[in-house]
């Protein structure tokens, strides 16, 4: 059973860009959530998504957009990169209500 | 609002000696608290949860926590370290009727031959 993945890795874009991040979810889980850990800090909650909608948000400006898709997958996008948004970003998947696994983390690097 | 603090950003201890990393809460309603590590180049991996049953908690490889209503604390002990330990720990707290987890801003542990 794959755990939670997400692609790519590694990204590097210019401020300015937009960029979209990718995650499915673990066997059987239908809810995914999104977290930013800058450098050295903990991780802070982005959104969740579930049944395809934005269920819960954090403090994250517009910018920050997500979707999720009948298959339980989830994107991440971001607009108007700017380098303060150079973090890793962690893809969770759950079932309602229950625990949480997380990903490996796309690692963003805004130059 | 809720929220934790770790109270110790780093802890170095030697192979075979006891772990302690302390954590605080804030919440304004019964919480359900969690401890996370995060090895380097890897995604967070649960190590226990509490969720209002029993105040001590036993979690992976070891660990354990008790929860001190009292204290407003949830540290984390393990009897004895090992090398493979050496991670980042995250102290994490959620509400009752959310799945949003709060972070702290976490503990490095080194452990020494």
């Amino acid at each position: 059973d794959a755990g939670v993945t997400q692609s790519p890795t590694h990204l590097i874009k210019t401020r300015g860009q937009q960029v979209t991040l990718r995650c499915s979810p673990k066997s059987g889980h239908d809810t995914v959530s999104w977290y930013q850990q800058a450098l050295g800090q903990g991780p802070q909650f982005i959104f969740q998504y579930y049944e395809e909608e934005e269920r819960q948000r954090g403090n994250f400006p517009d910018r920050f957009s997500g979707h999720q898709f009948p298959n339980y997958s989830s994107e991440l996008n971001v607009n108007a990169l700017l380098l303060g948004d150079s973090a890793l970003y962690l893809c969770a998947s759950s079932l309602v209500k229950r625990d949480a696994f997380f990903g490996q983390g796309t690692r963003l690097t805004v130059v | 609002a809720q929220s934790v603090t770790q109270l110790d950003s780093h802890v170095s201890v030697s192979e075979g000696t006891p772990v302690l990393l302390r954590c605080n809460y804030s919440s304004s309603y019964s919480p359900s608290l969690f401890w996370y590590v995060q090895h380097p180049n890897k995604g967070l991996q649960l190590l226990l949860k509490y969720t209002s049953a029993a105040t001590l908690v036993k979690g992976i490889n070891g660990f354990e926590a008790e929860f001190k209503k009292s204290e407003t604390s949830f540290h984390l002990t393990k009897p004895s370290a090992h090398m493979s330990d050496a991670a980042e720990y995250f102290c994490v707290v959620s509400g009752p009727d959310t799945d949003k987890l709060i972070f702290g801003t976490g503990t490095r542990l080194q452990v020494f031959p």
